[in-house]
């Protein structure tokens, strides 16, 4: 168990909606990170906060956004979805805000948009 | 454009046998080496990683060995084990590039 927890761990939904996936990272961990995981891309890192700052910035979308608030815990919002988007959306945090930290996953949401 | 490319993208060995997975990068700014490990319904673990100043790390049964002019690296698994079954996957850190850098992924099957 790496201490990371996501929430819901699936999700089905249908096109045009919108949907939270929410992350709490380890404790002591000040930054968190989205990734998204699907067959054809693998996995791909969407977005970086760091002690309630947005730090960095992958391939996201611009209809997804995140947040991190002052508990540390963070919020991926996917809105408009596509089927898609359909796919794996993990968070890892870490201690520090630099990528060289050691990143620990969640075990994922799985989104299916019909 | 893959930065990170991995393969194969998926291997059978024999218990006791020796798995080998390659990834090769383009980027030369890159200058940290993780692999991960994930097994079904969980998310990826750290397993080892490498700088490039070194051309060999090992821990355990897992061993990373790096090729800096040939911007090679691969993970060799001794006397692999079921417990081994897993998808494994390279990645890259640095080059300005924010994130994980991810290859692919390797899905490996140790037949006992």
């Amino acid at each position: 168990d790496s201490g990371v927890t996501q929430t819901p761990k699936h999700l089905i939904t249908a096109t045009g909606q919108r949907v939270t996936l929410r992350c709490s990272p380890r404790s002591g961990d000040l930054s968190v990170y989205w990734y998204q995981q699907s067959l054809d891309q693998g996995l791909q890192f969407l977005i970086q906060y760091y002690n309630g700052e947005e730090r960095a910035k992958g391939n996201i979308l611009e209809r997804f956004s995140a947040q991190q608030f002052p508990d540390l815990h963070s919020e991926l919002n996917l809105s408009s979805l596509e089927l898609g988007d359909s796919a794996l959306y993990f968070c890892a945090s870490s201690v520090g805000a630099s990528t060289y930290n050691e990143q620990f996953f969640g075990p994922g949401t799985r989104l299916t948009v019909l | 454009q893959q930065q990170v490319k991995q393969s194969p993208q998926s291997l059978i060995v024999q218990k006791g046998g020796i798995s080998i997975i390659n990834c090769a990068y383009e980027n030369t700014a890159f200058d940290y080496f993780p692999w991960y490990q994930q097994f079904p319904g969980k998310g990826p673990a750290l397993l080892i990683a490498i700088r490039p100043d070194v051309s060999e790390k090992k821990e355990g049964r897992f061993t990373i060995s790096f090729n800096k002019s040939a911007k090679q690296f691969s993970l060799h698994i001794m006397d692999s084990q079921p417990g081994d079954s897993a998808t494994y996957f390279c990645a890259a850190v640095g080059g300005g590039a924010d994130g994980l850098t991810f290859g692919k992924g390797t899905h490996l099957i140790i037949q006992p």
